[in-house]
């Protein structure tokens, strides 16, 4: 099945700053790749998502890079703001979602 | 927020009793999962249902249970057999039973078994 492997697990980064988070996937058919952002105490919840026909994906301060040759893809966050802070989840879909361990990105002021 | 919910928010049960967690969704989608989420892990998935009266084992089936009977509605019972049970679950669903879909979950519900 389906390997997800999510790195850095902790990050921490100064306000304003960019945040990048990276994934490895092992299923070369895996072909939906959703990025999860979870607050303390409640449901993840969709922020992005890409799918394995397209190389990049951006909606406004976020944007998905994926490169399918060497399987794997990333979340960049710029000018990072409080808000930002939360854990962030991977994932990667062949015929059901597989998660990375996920990332926790506190924002300093 | 609305649309999937679980029931309840948190649950304390005794070792050896079976304890079933509610899942109800109104946003008429085929498909309902089951996740385990443990501290340091990802969401781990326990089971899913594409379609009514039918549901599939996911990575960690064992000592758990789901039944399919309504299309908004799909029920864990998290039994004895399961030798960790302390953890957080959280419910989703997605409009079709791809998992190419967004999937949109339900607030969780934290059991304790002690």
């Amino acid at each position: 099945g389906e390997n997800v492997e999510q790195h850095p697990s902790t990050l921490s980064v100064q306000e304003g700053d960019s945040a990048v988070i990276k994934c490895t996937y092992s299923d070369s058919a895996s072909n939906y790749f959703p990025w999860y952002k979870q607050e303390l105490g409640k449901r993840p919840q969709l922020i992005i998502d890409i799918r394995s026909n397209v190389g990049e994906k951006k909606d406004q301060r976020i944007a998905v890079t994926l490169n399918k040759t060497a399987k794997h893809f990333s979340l960049h966050i710029t000018e990072t703001q409080p808000e930002d802070s939360a854990v962030y989840f991977c994932a990667a879909a062949d015929y059901k979602l597989s998660f990375g361990a996920g990332t926790t990105v506190t924002v300093r002021a | 927020d609305g649309g999937i919910t679980q029931s309840p928010k948190y649950l304390f049960r005794k070792e050896g009793q079976n304890v079933t967690l509610s899942c109800e969704q109104n946003l008429n989608h085929d498909a309902m999962y089951w996740y385990r989420q443990d501290p340091g892990q990802g969401l781990r998935l326990i089971y899913y249902s594409q379609i009514v009266n039918d549901f599939q084992k996911g990575d960690i089936a064992e000592g758990y249970s789901v039944s399919r009977e309504k299309k908004e509605s799909f029920p864990l019972t998290v039994t004895s057999a399961q030798k960790n049970p302390t953890a957080f679950y959280l419910c989703a669903s997605s409009i079709a039973p791809d998992s190419s879909y967004e999937q949109y979950f339900g607030p969780g519900t934290r059991l304790t078994v002690t």
